[in-house]
């Protein structure tokens, strides 16, 4: 079955730096996947997805790119700010389900 | 606010005891999926539902098990409970059957097994 490894566990950047999340996954099948923020106390939220029939995709601050050779995405933010502190989960589609990753801590220090 | 609601919010509970958590899909969406989240192993799917109907499975313990209603609530039965099933249960909602596209989740219900 599919299998998605997220890297790093927990990163720490300064304001206004960038950051970046990386995933792979096993199963070449996977056509889909998604990017998901956790803030403290509350359930995850879709910030951004990607299908497999593109390679990268934007929306303001927050980008996902996919290298289906290599089986692997990524998210970048830019210009962090505090509130986008938060656990950051990349999921893969595979078999009628999404299988995620296991999570990166993301902290931003004013 | 996701629109998904999941009652009780947390649940204190000893071993071997059995526990039922609730969850009201957002208007309008009728597929149901509830997810296992604990310190050590991330969301960890667990079953779905789709207008009443299980539509998949994922790694959900014989001990536990799910129904969707025909208002599209949803419960989660988890049933001999052991000190391992503490964790964080979520429950998503979506438009459509299929797992590719946007999920709503709720708060979480917080079990804790004493």
């Amino acid at each position: 079955g599919e299998n998605v490894e997220q890297h790093p566990s927990t990163l720490s950047v300064q304001e206004g730096d960038s950051a970046v999340i990386k995933c792979t996954y096993s199963d070449s099948a996977s056509n889909y996947f998604p990017w998901y923020k956790q803030e403290l106390g509350k359930g995850p939220q879709l910030i951004i997805d990607i299908r497999s029939n593109v390679g990268e995709k934007k929306d303001q601050r927050i980008a996902v790119t996919l290298n289906k050779t290599a089986k692997h995405f990524s998210l970048h933010i830019t210009e962090t700010q505090p509130e986008d502190s938060a656990v950051y989960f990349c999921a893969g589609y595979n078999t009628d389900k999404l299988i995620f990753g296991t999570g990166t801590r993301l902290q931003v220090f004013p | 606010d996701s629109g998904v609601t999941q009652t009780p919010k947390h649940l204190i509970t000893a071993t071997g005891q059995r526990v039922t958590l609730r969850c009201s899909p957002r208007s309008g969406d009728l597929s149901v999926y509830w997810y296992q989240q604990s310190l050590d192993q991330g969301l960890q799917f667990l079953i779905q539902y789709y207008n009443g109907e299980e539509r998949a499975k994922g790694n959900i313990l014989e001990r536990f098990s799910a129904q969707q209603f025909p208002d599209l609530h949803s419960e989660l039965n988890l049933s001999s409970l052991e000190l391992g099933d503490s964790a964080l249960y979520f429950c998503a909602s979506s438009v459509e059957a299929v797992a590719y596209n946007e999920q709503f989740f709720g708060p979480g219900t917080r079990l804790t097994v004493l």
